[in-house]
């Protein structure tokens, strides 16, 4: 199946500061992404959708200003995390959907964000 | 909208039996797909079965195979001669998709259930 890469596997952030996650669909273009959340022992959670080259779509209480998503080309998306605090600390899960039936879509390894 | 309900928090079977893992949903809309995801310990989620509600007959992969009831709104995944590395989390996911335009909608993912595999 197609790949989806997610960098980094693992990042450790210091309150207030920021984080930036990059989601890579290695062979397919993605027009769409997701970004998920994942709680302990939790289903996903979808944050937002975003489509190349447009606005992402926020989930209803994702706080737009603190979670940023860039759509720059069909297969890089990213997810800014600013002024992280400590009850950001989760697991995040990048998805890239491909642009054709059956829209087929391919997830990412995810990235694991502690903030200290 | 849209919700799915595994109602099976935690399965158990023994090494080359056969269990079934539990699916409903709820939708208004005649044209969707649902799935399986699979999320070992790696936590990479991993899509094991598709199924599109305009088919009739069941899908099936290797080991995996769905009993589709869409009167019932029904989708359990049967996972025959279990092994080892079947055990994770399973995830029931829901996903309209209307034919006549062409698009399709976010997944819609059920709680999970956590599947172990014992000697």
């Amino acid at each position: 199946g197609a790949v989806v890469s997610q960098h980094p596997s693992r990042v450790i952030c210091k309150s207030g500061t920021s984080v930036k996650i990059e989601c890579r669909s290695l062979d397919f273009q993605a027009t769409t992404m997701f970004w998920y959340r994942q709680f302990p022992k939790k289903s996903l959670m979808l944050m937002a959708t975003s489509n190349e080259g447009s606005k992402a779509t926020y989930e209803q209480g994702v706080e737009k200003d603190k979670f940023l998503i860039n759509h720059a080309s069909l297969t890089l998306s990213t997810l800014t995390v600013t002024s992280a605090h400590p009850e950001d600390s989760s697991f995040y899960i990048c998805s890239a959907r491909t642009g054709r039936p059956p829209y087929e879509q391919y997830f990412g390894p995810g990235t694991r964000l502690t903030v200290t | 909208a849209q919700t799915v309900t595994q109602s099976q928090p935690e399965m158990s079977v023994q090494e080359a039996e056969t269990v079934t893992l539990s699916c409903t949903y709820d939708t208004s809309e005649s044209d969707y797909y649902l799935f399986w995801y699979k999320q070992p310990p790696s936590r990479q989620m991993i899509l094991v079965i598709r199924q599109e509600a305009y088919k009739q007959q069941n899908a099936t992969e290797n080991r995996f195979s769905v009993n589709f009831q869409k009167a019932a709104k029904s989708f359990s995944l049967k996972i025959s001669d279990s092994q080892l590395g079947d055990a994770a989390m399973y995830f029931c996911a829901y996903r309209s998709y209307p034919r006549a335009t062409g698009t399709a909608s976010k997944l819609t993912f059920g709680t999970g259930t956590r599947l172990q595999v014992t000697l």
